[in-house]
């Protein structure tokens, strides 16, 4: 079936320091979406990606859709406490499966100041 | 506007014992959903539905059922509760299922553990 998968898995990284994680799909996606999920909370859509190779920014985040509409990546610059949390990736189902969306199992970011 | 809320935020059972959890959603929406979240293990979805009166299941729906009786609310139960089921439970809706409708909306999450 369809899978969505995401590296890695846990990240800690310094106050300032860039982060990255990746997303990669079994299948071409129509469009990929973000979710960030703070400590003890639940995800918050960060945003969508629709055309191949779109790129857009908020603020210190930076999301890529690849050519292919394959995989997807998040990069974080000169990460800030606040950016503490689980990052993950979903891609929405087909056909049959219209109307999920396939999460892959995030990335947890820890900064240290 | 409330957004998605769920019913309770806690919860004791021990092993064998049922609940429902409730789910709420006040923005007309016609997707909803049930996943549970254990560590390292991400959101795995448990049951959908693409609107009232109907249901689907999900990657690991064993164990639970569902009913969306009304457009609004979206019901999980636990018929014999097991320790396995320990979990968040997080419901989330969505306006649709393309393009920007397919933007998912969640709950704050019901911890439940089961002894």
């Amino acid at each position: 079936g369809q899978q969505v998968m995401q590296i890695p898995q846990y990240q800690h990284v310094q106050e300032g320091e860039d982060f990255t994680t990746y997303c990669n799909s079994s299948t071409t996606l129509s469009n990929i979406q973000w979710y960030k999920q703070r400590p003890g909370g639940h995800p918050v859509f960060l945003i969508q990606l629709v055309k191949s190779g779109e790129v857009k920014k908020q603020k210190r985040l930076t999301f890529q859709f690849g050519e292919a509409k394959k995989n997807s990546s998040l990069h974080i610059t000169a990460t800030q406490t606040t950016d503490v949390g689980t990052y993950f990736c979903a891609g929405p189902g087909r056909g049959s499966t219209l109307g999920r969306l396939y999460f892959g199992r995030g990335t947890q970011l820890t900064v240290w100041p | 506007n409330a957004g998605v809320t769920q019913t309770p935020k806690f919860r004791v059972l021990k092993t064998g014992q049922s609940m429902t959890l409730l789910c709420a959603q006040d923005m007309n929406h016609e997707y909803m959903y049930w996943y549970r979240q254990d560590p390292g293990m991400g959101l795995r979805l448990i049951h959908y539905s693409v609107g009232e009166g109907t249901t689907a299941k999900g990657e690991v729906p064993d164990g639970y059922n569902v009913s969306r009786l009304k457009k609004q609310n979206f019901l999980l139960g636990l018929e014999s509760a097991a320790p396995s089921q320990t979990s968040v439970y997080f419901c989330a809706s969505s306006r649709g299922a393309v393009g920007s409708y397919n933007e998912q909306f969640f709950g704050p999450g019901t911890r439940l553990t089961v002894l």
